[in-house]
């Protein structure tokens, strides 16, 4: 079955304490992307991967690092999380974006709370 | 000004009606357009993707792009209470790999 996993589900940390939310996609996508999602403001895009090695800004990537050592593996790091940061994670991927008919895949999303 | 206004609803529709969801953008650059299904508790899936302006139809939904008013629409007919979530338009342009979300407006079909 084609799918992209998240973990963990739900998280509540302390602020300052580094945490990395793992992302894996079964379906050799090359691109991959990273969204927080906040009542009001929509799906905003943190930062996103090309393919294997190549990876880029979106719009709020304050405060987060990503790596992409492998096709289907792309983790979201929280070096030093902060309360701003509490919000519902969402990890994408699809065969190359920007081209029609592309499907999009997300996964189940991750619940973060920093305290 | 947000790069993309989408009416947060919520919109309440008896079964059977016909909905309209839309979202209106400032960047005349955007060329994919994109609409999203979530339900409560879930990741967004993918409903339709058109490129440029003009209609798309799968099934019960339509997809309409109106680039000169910058304007685009989602229509669902013979809505059913299956389709109660938050449809998410979405947006990108040849060149980027950055997607801009609406965000959300969030439909009650009532049996």
């Amino acid at each position: 079955e084609a799918q992209v996993t998240q973990n963990p589900r739900y998280l509540i940390t302390v602020t300052g304490k580094k945490l990395t939310v793992t992302c894996s996609q079964n379906m050799n996508h090359e691109y991959m992307s990273w969204y927080r999602q906040d009542p009001g403001l929509g799906l905003r895009q943190i930062y996103y991967s090309m393919n294997v090695e190549v990876t880029d800004k979106g719009d709020v990537p304050e405060g987060y690092k990503v790596s992409r050592k492998e096709k289907r593996n792309f983790p979201l790091i929280l070096e030093s999380p902060s309360p701003n940061q509490t919000s519902l994670y969402f990890c994408a991927s699809s065969l190359s974006p920007g081209q029609l008919n592309t499907e999009a895949f997300f996964g189940q999303g991750t619940r973060l709370t920093v305290v | 000004q947000k790069e993309v206004e989408q009416d947060p609803g919520p919109l309440s529709v008896p079964e059977g009606a016909i909905v309209s969801l839309n979202c209106t953008y400032s960047n005349s650059a955007f060329q994919y357009f994109m609409w999203y299904r979530q339900y409560s508790r879930k990741g967004p899936e993918l409903l339709m993707y058109t490129y440029s302006s003009g209609n798309k139809e799968d099934g019960r939904f339509t997809a309409q792009v109106d680039k000169s008013s910058k304007y685009i629409s989602l229509f669902i007919r013979d809505s059913q209470p299956s389709d109660s979530a938050t449809y998410l338009c979405a947006m990108t342009y040849s060149g980027t790999y950055k997607y801009i979300f609406g965000t959300g407006t969030r439909l009650k079909v009532l049996a």
